[in-house]
């Protein structure tokens, strides 16, 4: 354990499903983070929040919506998702500046879309 | 072109072999990051440098500013080191990833 918490570990959902994704860490970080891992792609930058406050999102589609209600919980939610949004989902938290220690990820949650 | 290269893309050893990972970024950065991602997923931070050269365990991390340039290195691998390394640069606080090093050690 990393120290932050990912679930589903995995998951398959059909286009028209409605499901989210949790996220919690308790490391006391307060930027927290969800990458998108597609096969044989680099890990790209989906949101970014810090102190709660959404401060990136790096024009993913609208099908994909976050939310952060407090510094040590993140959602996911998606809803009519296409096959090409299977991929690995990685959660991420840091201490948010440059000081910090890096990042600490999670284990990810494996989405299948049929 | 990436932002961030890595070489190789895939890596195959013997145990005990010293193994060694580059990664060239062509970005500014306040700091580069090795990660260790196990077949299941999960990732692991290894090292954050921004200078210089860390050590931990078997696992040594070092950057060249000048040249930008990092290399991860494994000494005495062994076959529980078999996992995607990947290299990610801290620029305007955002990670940008390489595509990750795919090592395998074999007994």
């Amino acid at each position: 354990e990393t120290g932050v918490t990912q679930t589903p570990r995995h998951l398959v959902m059909g286009m028209t499903n409605k499901k989210s994704l949790k996220c919690e860490q308790h490391l006391g970080h307060n930027a927290m983070y969800w990458y998108k891992q597609s096969a044989k792609k680099p890990l790209e930058l989906m949101f970014v929040y810090n102190f709660k406050e959404q401060t990136e999102n790096n024009s993913v589609p609208s099908r994909f919506s976050p939310e952060c209600p407090n510094s040590s919980h993140l959602f996911l939610h998606l809803h009519t998702l296409q096959p090409e949004d299977s991929a690995l989902y990685l959660c991420a938290s840091s201490q948010g500046d440059t000081d910090s220690d890096g990042y600490t990820f999670g284990s990810g949650t494996r989405l299948t879309v049929v | 072109k990436n932002e961030v290269e890595q070489s190789p893309q895939n890596l195959t050893a013997q145990e005990g072999e010293f193994i060694t990972i580059n990664c060239s970024y062509s970005v500014g950065i306040s700091a580069l990051h090795w990660l260790q991602q196990h077949p299941g997923g999960g990732i692991v931070s290894l090292f954050m440098l921004s200078s210089g050269k860390k050590k931990h365990g078997r696992l040594i991390a070092t950057i060249n500013i000048q040249e930008k340039h990092s290399s991860l290195h494994i000494t005495a691998s062994h076959p529980r080191d078999s996992a995607v390394y990947i290299c990610a640069v801290d620029n305007t606080d955002k990670l940008i990833f390489g595509t990750g090093t795919r090592l395998q050690v074999f007994p």
